[in-house]
């Protein structure tokens, strides 16, 4: 069973409105969690980094909340443009390792 | 100037054949990784090297050799090339176990 489950699978949005996307894990100890985008073609980009003891994290339009006692994060796209439609993956660190356990991602799609 | 790089990019060959993956980064990285991404978008480690060293020698057929000449480095040869390695594979780097990995473009591998 994969240790880090992503919500929705897919997901269509207007140009300009705000979306959540939804990572929940069962790694622990866990060392941080990432989401990273990635575009039809190419390698995943980091977009945010948060360790265990982190909250939230933003970069730019996209910003990222951590709850560690429910083992939960989303990650909060504001007014959306064309450039956003990707694949969005959260990744967990475990505390040990080099491993890293990586959702299914979410691939979202931006219309005008 | 790219960070991590893999050729190629694409590469089409018969089931049968042995091929060569290249991977390259000049971030100055000591680990480096193999990931293996299915038509569900799904990321799985293969290998991981630290100093030239085999670190992550995930449940892969032998089939699948990764070489590291020096840090900089890590080629993956694929011996008797079957349909289901049909996949894009990703090359990444990161400076130990690191809090970020980089990953280079991707080759697309098509078994016919």
């Amino acid at each position: 069973k994969n240790q880090v489950e992503q919500s929705p699978q897919s997901l269509i949005i207007l140009e300009g409105k705000n979306c959540t996307l939804q990572c929940n894990y069962t790694v622990s100890p866990f060392s941080n969690l990432r989401w990273y985008k990635q575009d039809t073609g190419r390698g995943p980009v980091s977009l945010t980094i948060m360790t265990f003891s982190e909250n939230t994290k933003s970069n730019g339009r996209y910003t990222a909340t951590l709850d560690a006692d429910t083992k939960q994060s989303s990650l909060h796209i504001t007014a959306s443009q064309l450039s956003d439609s990707a694949s969005y993956i959260c990744v967990v660190r475990p505390s040990s390792g080099y491993a890293l356990n990586f959702g299914k991602g979410t691939s979202l799609l931006v219309t005008p | 100037d790219t960070a991590v790089s893999q050729t190629p990019k694409y590469l089409v060959t018969q089931m049968g054949n042995d091929k060569s993956i290249k991977c390259e980064q000049n971030l100055g990285h000591d680990t480096m990784y193999w990931y293996k991404q299915d038509s569900k978008k799904f990321l799985k480690i293969m290998f991981s090297y630290n100093n030239k060293e085999l670190i992550i020698n995930e449940t892969v057929p032998n089939r699948f050799s990764p070489k590291s000449p020096d840090k900089a480095h890590l080629n993956l040869h694929i011996n008797s090339l079957e349909l289901g390695d049909s996949a894009v594979y990703f090359c990444a780097s990161s400076q130990g176990r690191g809090i970020e990995q980089f990953f280079g473009p991707g080759t697309r591998l098509t078994v016919l």
